[in-house]
Formats: C-alpha cells, sequence, structure tokens
C-alpha cells in the first residue's frame, strides 16, 4: 500500500519568511500528489496537484511544490508566509485512481 | 456559494444512539466519499460510491454504513456510536475522471457522550 510521511509536526516561521514542508510518498508506479490546507474546523482546500509533465506545479495562494522522483519528495513552499497562512496542510497520493492517502500533517504557525 | 454541504454542522449523540449524518453536492460530480478524522489525525476514508457502486475500505467498522438515494446526496449512517467515533467526518466529491480534483465540504464535528 502508499505511504505518505511528512516528518514535521509542527512548523513555526514568521510573516514574510520563506517556507517549505516536506513531504516523501512510497509508491512502485508514478505517484498522482496533492497538497491539501486544512483551516481549523473547516474541510480540506486543494493548493496544488502533480499528475505528469512539469515536475515544478503552480498552486493557489502563491504556493509551488516540486516533485523529485529520485528522492520520493513532493516539497511544498511559498517564498513569503503571510499570517493567513497559518493553518494544517496535507500531503497525499492517490491510490488504485480513486482514493487519497494522506499524511499525518504539518501544522504551520506563522510569528509576526 | 458551497459546492459541498453537509449537516449538521456539529451533532451530538448519545454512546449507542444512532445517528446519521448528511451530504448533499451541487456539482453533479460522480464520486462522493466519506472520511474519518480524528483529532490532530490526517483524513481517513471509510468508503466511497462511484454513482452507485459501493466501495467500502477493508477496515471500516460494520458500525458504519452509507446510502446514496440519488447524485446529489449521500448519508452516514453510525449504527451504534462508541465514545472512539467522536471525530470529524468529511465528505468529498469527484468527478468521473481520476484526474479530476476531489472537493471537500466543511466537516460534521461528532461528540459521542
Amino acid at each position: 500500500a502508499q505511504s505518505v510521511t511528512q516528518p514535521d509536526i509542527h512548523i513555526t516561521v514568521s510573516e514574510g519568511a520563506s517556507l517549505e514542508l516536506r513531504c516523501n510518498y512510497s509508491y512502485g508506479a508514478t505517484p498522482y500528489l496533492f497538497w491539501y490546507v486544512q483551516s481549523p474546523g473547516q474541510g480540506l482546500q486543494l493548493l496544488l496537484k502533480y499528475f505528469s509533465g512539469d515536475t515544478l506545479v503552480q498552486g493557489i495562494k502563491g504556493f509551488e511544490a516540486e516533485f523529485k522522483r529520485s528522492q520520493s519528495s513532493f516539497n511544498l513552499r511559498k517564498p513569503s508566509v503571510h499570517w493567513s497562512d497559518a493553518a494544517e496542510y496535507f500531503c497525499a497520493v492517490m491510490e488504485y485512481g480513486n482514493k487519497l492517502v494522506f499524511g499525518a500533517g504539518t501544522i504551520l504557525r506563522v510569528k509576526s | 456559494d458551497a459546492m459541498v454541504i453537509q449537516n449538521p454542522r456539529y451533532q451530538v449523540t448519545q454512546f449507542g444512539k444512532p445517528v446519521t449524518l448528511s451530504c448533499s453536492q451541487t456539482l453533479n460530480h460522480n464520486v462522493m466519499y466519506w472520511y474519518q478524522q480524528k483529532s490532530s489525525q490526517a483524513p481517513k476514508l471509510l468508503f466511497h460510491y462511484y454513482d452507485k457502486d459501493f466501495n467500502n475500505e477493508a477496515d471500516t467498522p460494520d458500525n458504519f454504513q452509507s446510502r446514496r438515494p440519488n447524485t446529489s446526496f449521500c448519508f452516514l449512517d453510525i449504527r451504534s456510536p462508541g465514545l472512539g467515533d467522536a471525530a470529524m467526518y468529511l465528505c468529498a466529491t469527484r468527478g468521473g475522471d481520476f484526474t479530476d480534483t476531489q472537493y471537500f465540504g466543511p466537516g460534521t464535528r461528532l461528540t459521542v457522550l
């Protein structure tokens, strides 16, 4: 079965600083990868997804992610974090074309 | 405009008392999912429908059932809630192609007393 590892449970960054959230996946074939964001008490919102093609994927809210097959990684980045980015971020891989398998999530705190 | 709607947003039930959570969608999507998300954990898929075809995850307890009477609506029934079933329940929908995005509702927070 596929699995996703998000090694950082919590990350704190200063407003305006750059951000990188790590994600590693375990999957034999070409993975379909996603990043979702969840604000407290809310559902999940898709930030970006990768299926094929360009390994640098642009998403909403100024986020981007880079797929690196050699490292089995799909790290999420943002050049300048805003206080409104504080939330929980989930990396996910699609399994069997239907099911999302999520990582445990990374909670982002933004300090002013 | 809300696309995936979940009612109620908060549900309190008693131990062993059946409860039904509701999900509706305005996207006309083929696929509807139910996820369980316990506190500080990742969402975990319980089951999904592709049109009328029901697909249960192997480790979903029998206590959890689902109904999809039409394209727009899907229900999650918990027959005898236990304390361990307290969680956020997320509904999601997706179009017919696997490359389509899954859209999530805001969730229903279930408390079991």
